[in-house]
C-alpha cells in the first residue's frame, strides 16, 4: 500500500535558523509530491509540488524541496526561519491524477523561538 | 473570491445526535473531498465526489453519508454522532489542470470544522 512518512513529530527551532523537514514515500513508481502548511486554525494550504523534471522545486514563502529517488525522500527546507512559519506541516502525494487517491504524512509540528 | 467554505466551524453534540456539514466552493471545481484530521494521523479521506450528482467512499467512510446535489455544495452527514467523530474535517475542492504535466489534480483546502461528540 502506499504510505507517506514523516519522521519527526514536532520540530523547534530559532528564528534566523535554517529548516528541513523530512518526507519518505513508499511506491513502486514515483509519485507525485506535494508540501502543504496548515497555520492554527486553518486549512491547508499548498507550498509547493513535484510532478516532474527539475528535482529542486521552489514554492511559496521562501520553501524549497529536493525530490531525492534514491531515497525516495521528499524534504522541505528552508534558509531561514520567521515566526511567522509556526505551522504544522503535511507531506502529500499521489500517483495519478485524481485527488482521491492523495496519500498524507502525519504531519510535523513546527515550533519557532524567538 | 471566497474558494472553499466550511460550515459551521464548530459543533458539540451528544452521542446518537444527527448533523450535516456544509462545503461550498466558488471556483467551479469538479471534485470535492471530505477528510477529517485526527492527531498524529495526518488527513484521511471520507468520501469524496467526482461530479454532481455522484458520490464515493473513501478510506474511512463508515458512518457518514454525503451528497453533491448541487457542484458547488458537498454536504457531509452524521446520522448517530459516535464519540469516535470526534475530529477536525476538511473539505477540499479540486480540478485537473491542463497546464501541470499529465493533467494532476490541485486540491483547495476549507478551514475546518471542529466537531466534538461526548
Amino acid at each position: 500500500a502506499q504510505s507517506v512518512t514523516q519522521p519527526d513529530i514536532h520540530i523547534t527551532v530559532s528564528e534566523g535558523a535554517s529548516l528541513e523537514l523530512r518526507c519518505n514515500y513508499s511506491y513502486g513508481a514515483t509519485p507525485y509530491l506535494f508540501w502543504y502548511v496548515q497555520s492554527p486554525g486553518q486549512g491547508l494550504q499548498l507550498l509547493l509540488k513535484y510532478f516532474s523534471g527539475d528535482t529542486l522545486v521552489q514554492g511559496i514563502k521562501g520553501f524549497e524541496a529536493e525530490f531525492k529517488r534514491s531515497q525516495s525522500s521528499f524534504n522541505l527546507r528552508k534558509p531561514s526561519v520567521h515566526w511567522s512559519d509556526a505551522a504544522e506541516y503535511f507531506c502529500a502525494s499521489t500517483l495519478d491524477n485524481y485527488g482521491q487517491n492523495f496519500v498524507f504524512g502525519p504531519g510535523t509540528r513546527l515550533s519557532v523561538l524567538p | 473570491n471566497a474558494g472553499v467554505t466550511q460550515t459551521p466551524k464548530f459543533r458539540v453534540l451528544k452521542t446518537g445526535q444527527s448533523m450535516t456539514l456544509l462545503c461550498a466552493q466558488d471556483m467551479n471545481h469538479e471534485y470535492m473531498y471530505w477528510y477529517r484530521q485526527d492527531p498524529g494521523m495526518g488527513l484521511r479521506l471520507i468520501h469524496y465526489s467526482v461530479g454532481e450528482g455522484t458520490t464515493a467512499k473513501g478510506e474511512v467512510p463508515d458512518g457518514y453519508n454525503v451528497s453533491r446535489l448541487k457542484k458547488q455544495n458537498f454536504l457531509l452527514g452524521l446520522e448517530s454522532a459516535a464519540p469516535s467523530q470526534t475530529s477536525v474535517y476538511f473539505c477540499a475542492s479540486g480540478f485537473q489542470s491542463l497546464t501541470i504535466p499529465a493533467g494532476a489534480n490541485v486540491l483547495t483546502f476549507g478551514a475546518g470544522s471542529r466537531l466534538t461528540v461526548l
